[in-house]
């Protein structure tokens, strides 16, 4: 099946710094890949967009040039949280689309970023 | 803002028994999912509808999706401790890739 990894799986950083998350689909091209944040106990709310090649989408609320998403090639999307703050600490999630088949998203295992 | 609400939001129950979860919105749905999530995890999806009425097993798991395509259940029959988790909906609509999920159900089941 469709796998998606992320790394760093777990992130410790200290307030002021910024973090880089990546995503990769391992096996297939994926034209879209999502950005998901996750407090404890609660669901998950979709950050942005990310299409290849373009410009990504952000969902209102969340600061674009706080959290920097490039998505360079189809295999590869990152997230870049500037200037962390503790506020920022929580479970980060990514997804993609495979090319051939937009009707599945395949969810990588979540990346958990802590700011001191 | 969360635009699908799942009912009810913890549930505590002893292996054996059923349960039904419940998601619900005033929004209709081109497809909906529904994903488990264990702790430090990613969602693992475990079904999508897409046709409204349409019911779905896997299991001891049934999926319904409702006739409007605004509402769905998840109705899990003599439930084990391995199916203790997060369980969330999730719902696309028409013309957009992206996912809105439900706000979650917790599921303990104790053995």
């Amino acid at each position: 099946g469709a796998v998606v990894s992320q790394h760093p799986s777990w992130v410790i950083c200290k307030s002021g710094t910024s973090v880089k998350i990546e995503c990769r689909s391992l096996d297939f091209q994926a034209t879209t890949m999502f950005w998901y944040r996750q407090f404890p106990k609660q669901s998950l709310m979709l950050m942005a967009t990310s299409n290849e090649g373009s410009k990504a989408t952000y969902e209102q609320g969340v600061e674009k040039d706080k959290f920097l998403i490039n998505h360079a090639s189809l295999t590869l999307s990152t997230l870049t949280v500037t200037s962390a703050h503790p506020e920022d600490s929580s479970f980060y999630i990514c997804s993609a689309r495979e090319r051939r088949n937009t009707d599945t998203q395949y969810f990588g295992p979540g990346t958990r970023l802590t700011v001191l | 803002t969360q635009l699908l609400e799942q009912s009810p939001q913890f549930l505590s129950i002893q292996e054996g028994e059923n349960l039904t979860v419940y998601c619900n919105s005033s929004s209709v749905f081109s497809s909906l999912q529904w994903y488990r999530q264990e702790p430090g995890e990613g969602p693992v999806l475990l079904v999508t509808v897409v046709t409204g009425g349409e019911v779905k097993k896997l299991k001891r798991l049934t999926f319904q999706f409702g006739d409007a395509r605004k509402d769905s259940s998840l109705h899990i029959t003599a439930a084990q401790p391995g199916d203790t988790g997060l369980y969330l909906c999730a719902g696309e609509y028409t013309g957009f890739q992206k996912l809105v999920f439900g706000t979650g159900t917790r599921l303990l089941v104790s053995p």
